[in-house]
């Protein structure tokens, strides 16, 4: 089956600074990602949709000059938290669509202190 | 609004015994049903998914029944196991945009040995 691999699966980082997740489709060549955030013991939310070589699309509510992403490569997006704050802390979660169908990395924890 | 209703919020049910997860909802333009199970920490993996020409599809001891008048779909588990115990998330997509994924709110499956 197809994989997403994310990095990295844990990370703490200080308030105010920034910090990139990488969403990698290591099988297959994803023209389209996407980005969910999932708060502890509640639904995955879509935060975006990332395009190759163009600009995400954000759902509605979603800050795009704090959440940047870019997919610059048909294997890779990138999500940054920009300047982030406690509040920014939860879990975040990607897919790369294939054949019609999503499939997800792992996951990344990040913890703002 | 949400567009995937699903319950109930969380289930215990005996070793052995059948659970049933239900989901309802409201954007007829959806056309593939997906159910995805999580372990706490990982990102979700696809359980099984149906489209709505078909009223059941059996994989295993998983089973979704689909009703389209209703716009109602259901995940039943047979013989469930220990190892069952996860997460539960139905979801649905549109035809534009399989792989974005609307999910439900989940379902805490704990099964008792």
């Amino acid at each position: 089956g197809a994989v997403v691999s994310q990095h990295p699966s844990r990370v703490i980082c200080k308030s105010g600074t920034s910090v990139k997740i990488e969403c990698r489709s290591l099988d297959f060549q994803a023209t389209t990602m996407f980005w969910y955030r999932q708060f502890p013991k509640q639904s995955l939310m879509l935060m975006a949709t990332s395009n190759e070589g163009s600009k995400a699309t954000y759902e509605q509510g979603v800050e795009k000059d704090k959440f940047l992403i870019n997919h610059a490569s048909l294997t890779l997006s990138t999500l940054t938290v920009t300047s982030a704050h406690p509040e920014d802390s939860s879990f975040y979660i990607c897919s790369a669509d294939t054949g019609g169908k999503a499939f997800f990395g792992q996951g990344t924890r990040l913890t703002v202190v | 609004q949400q567009q995937v209703k699903q319950s109930p919020q969380s289930l215990i049910v005996q070793k052995g015994g059948i659970s049933i997860i239900n989901c309802a909802y409201e954007n007829t333009a959806f056309d593939y049903f997906p159910w995805y199970q999580q372990f706490p920490g990982k990102g979700p993996a696809l359980l099984i998914a149906i489209r709505p020409d078909v009223s059941e599809k059996k994989e295993g001891r998983f089973t979704i029944s689909f009703n389209k008048s209703a716009k109602q779909f259901s995940l039943h588990i047979m013989d469930s196991q220990p190892g069952d115990s996860a997460t539960y998330f139905c979801a649905a997509s549109i035809p534009s945009s399989a792989s974005k994924i609307i999910f439900g709110s989940g379902t805490r499956l704990s099964i008792r040995p």
